[in-house]
């Protein structure tokens, strides 16, 4: 079975700050990690993914993250906060193969405010 | 239209009625998904839809019933719900391959209001 979780379900930066959101995962097979952004009453958007190959990902809208196996994390960073980045991140893990691997896992969310 | 579009954007509904959320993908994907994500609550999955058959219904109650016509559009009916079912009711595709691990699409959502 595969978890995830989200550290801080509301995190608060400055404007121009660094933004740092966590996310842990739990997998028995070799994980393809996301991250998605919600905006109010709107669908999810992927923001990046993580399959194979190198373990710093870049993604839209200036963010990273970093797929760190010996620690199970997925953190994601943006050096400098905007406020329009205001909304709610997601981190989801799904099976690298065979069985359901059709399924997201998602984490419970982190709502993001950035403050002027 | 591109991605993936709902409709209804919104709906209002008393606890006697049947309505349905319709949802199409213009992706070429060979999956659909329907998830409900309430206030509070984390996203929970209902139904999959692998080639056009349902793969997988997470205990949801029957007065959600689901069709997949083809590959590209994906209904929820709904008839008698409770007011616990008001939520954002969100549709998702994918391209699934034995290779596995490959991202969802989402559509806007419908937000669904039970009186």
């Amino acid at each position: 079975a595969q978890s995830v979780t989200q550290l801080g379900s509301h995190v608060s930066v400055s404007e121009g700050a660094l933004v740092l959101l966590r996310c842990n995962y739990s997998s028995s097979v070799p994980p393809y990690l996301f991250w998605y952004v919600q905006y109010p009453n709107q669908g999810l958007q992927l923001l990046l993914k993580y399959t194979t190959g190198a373990t710093l990902v870049k993604g839209i809208n200036g963010f990273e993250a970093e797929f760190k196996k010996s620690e199970t994390s997925f953190h994601l960073t943006k050096p400098s906060a905007h406020m329009s980045d205001a909304a709610e991140y997601f981190c989801a893990v799904s099976g690298g193969g065979g069985g359901s691997n059709y399924k997201l896992t998602f984490g419970k969310g982190t709502l993001l405010t950035v403050n002027p | 239209e591109t991605g993936v579009t709902q409709t209804p954007r919104h709906l209002v509904m008393g606890m006697t009625n049947k309505k349905s959320l319709k949802c199409e993908q213009h992706l070429g994907h060979n999956a659909m998904y329907w998830y409900k994500q309430s206030a509070k609550k984390p996203l929970e999955l209902m139904f999959v839809y692998s080639l056009e058959e349902r793969v997988e219904n997470n205990s949801v109650p029957s007065r959600f019933s689901p069709e997949c016509p083809n590959s590209s559009h994906l209904f929820l009916h709904l008839h008698t719900l409770q007011p616990e079912d008001s939520a954002l009711y969100l549709c998702a595709s994918s391209q699934v391959t034995s290779g596995g691990g490959y991202e969802q699409y989402f559509g806007p959502g419908t937000r669904l209001t039970v009186t």
